[in-house]
């Protein structure tokens, strides 16, 4: 069965950076893209980055382009964020998620909690 | 940026029919995709491409699309769908990114 398992969160100052870790199984990981969304606490859902199935191309909101790195390794089948110059507007759980075709986000990771806070 | 605009709430009774809009000026172009999501769990998707239904997810939840504007509705609402209902779409930019709406709680009672 496919699972999506992030690690990494924690409390971060503000500023510091961090490395969030979203490991995957039960499907061919190198054939997917894959995203990042994160959600504030009582806040809705906010795409954070997206790199396709091969890391050839990426994209960023602009609330994080330039701070945020999005990265795989198909060879571990893993998906990274490194996140750096943290703010506590980053403060959110942070999913990694599947895009399929035609289905999108049809599996997601349970989050990992980022606290950015002095 | 591109924004998708849903209503902060929908309340119904138990067995009625509720329903969830979400607009946007791209989807007359792009599909929408619906998420919902209970209290501290992860999304689930429940219709994709306007109208397709994942396998698993119970028959009263369809959707449509129209002009701007995309619909979810349940038919026949239980106090299990009570949860917050997310829609998704992308521009016609061809940014990868694509955006969610505000997101809708969905209250049964």
């Amino acid at each position: 069965q496919v699972q999506l398992v992030e690690s990494g969160g924690g409390v971060v100052q503000p500023g510091r950076a961090l490395r969030l870790s979203c490991e995957a199984s039960g499907f061919t990981f190198s054939s997917y893209s894959m995203h990042w969304v994160r959600q504030a606490p009582g806040r809705g859902l906010e795409g954070v980055a997206v790199i396709s199935y091969d890391g050839s191309n990426k994209y960023y909101a602009d609330s994080v382009k330039g701070r945020f790195t999005i990265s795989r390794d198909n060879s571990k089948n893993t998906l990274y964020l490194q996140m750096n110059s943290l703010r506590p507007e980053d403060t959110a759980v942070y999913y990694c998620a599947r895009d399929s075709i035609p289905e999108k986000f049809d599996y997601w990771g349970q989050g990992t909690l980022v606290t950015v806070s002095s | 940026s591109y924004e998708l605009t849903q209503p902060p709430s929908v309340s119904v009774s138990p067995g009625q029919t509720a329903r969830i809009t979400c607009s946007g000026d791209a989807l007359p172009k792009k599909y929408a995709y619906w998420y919902q999501q209970k209290s501290g769990r992860a999304p689930v998707l429940v219709i994709y491409e306007d109208t397709k239904r994942p396998s698993g997810i119970p028959e009263r939840f369809s959707g449509s699309s129209s002009g701007t504007m995309a619909t979810l509705t349940i038919s026949g609402a239980q106090v299990e769908d009570e949860a917050d209902y997310y829609c998704y779409s992308t521009d016609t930019s061809g940014n990868q990114g694509g955006v969610f709406g505000g997101g809708t709680k969905l209250t049964v009672l």
